[in-house]
């Protein structure tokens, strides 16, 4: 089956900084790729996902890259805020009905003003 | 985007008792999900619950301690059985209308 790890597991940024969060897959045939923000006391939130037949996609300050050949994909946060301060989860999946998420194991971000 | 609600949102139980958490879906879907998120972890997931047929369970969950219920094509129940400690957790109930999976708030559990 699928394995997906995430690194850093905490990654400590100042304001204004950028943050990445870097994610490897194991499974050639995976083919989507969501982010998911979890503030704390709250559920998953989807902030951004991109599918294999791109190789980037922006959405203001969240930008995620995905490498095919090297099965790793990555989430590029700029100009950080505070309300950036979340754990982020990767995750990937064949994308059809019935092949669920695979996540990794999250990222603590925290964002220092 | 989905609009995902669960109850209770939180609850304290004491061990051997159960506890029924609902999920209710803004919109018909044939697969909902439910994963258990033990504290300071991933997700995990417990088993697939479609509708009109019993639900799938992934490795090291059961339908005796994990029953399910998904009545209809916009609610699913969750019961966590005969609690222990060891089933302190936040579940989480989520869905996929078309290829975007989305995710309820959870229900944080602790069992004294």
């Amino acid at each position: 089956g699928e394995n997906v790890e995430q690194h850093p597991s905490t990654l400590s940024v100042q304001e204004g900084d950028s943050a990445v969060i870097k994610c490897t897959y194991s499974d050639s045939a995976s083919n989507y790729f969501p982010w998911y923000k979890q503030e704390l006391g709250k559920g998953p939130q989807l902030i951004i996902d991109i599918r294999s037949n791109v190789g980037e996609k922006k959405d203001q300050r969240i930008a995620v890259t995905l490498n095919k050949t090297a099965k790793h994909f990555s989430l590029h946060i700029t100009e950080t805020q505070p309300e950036d301060s979340a754990v982020y989860f990767c995750a990937a999946t064949k994308g059809n009905a019935g092949n669920m998420l695979t996540f990794g194991g999250g990222t603590r971000l925290m964002v220092k003003p | 985007s989905a609009v995902i609600s669960q109850k209770p949102s939180r609850d304290i139980c004491q061990r051997g008792t159960s506890l029924t958490i609902q999920c209710q879906v803004d919109s018909q879907v044939t697969m909902m999900f439910w994963y258990r998120q033990q504290p300071g972890q991933s997700l995990t997931l417990i088993a697939t619950a479609n509708q009109g047929s019993e639900a799938t369970y992934e490795s090291g969950f059961v339908i005796d301690k994990f029953p399910i219920s998904r009545p209809n094509l916009t609610f699913s129940t969750l019961t966590v059985s005969n609690m222990s400690p060891e089933d302190s957790s936040i579940y989480l109930c989520s869905d996929l209308p078309g290829n975007t999976q989305y995710f309820g708030p959870g229900t944080r559990l602790t069992v004294l």
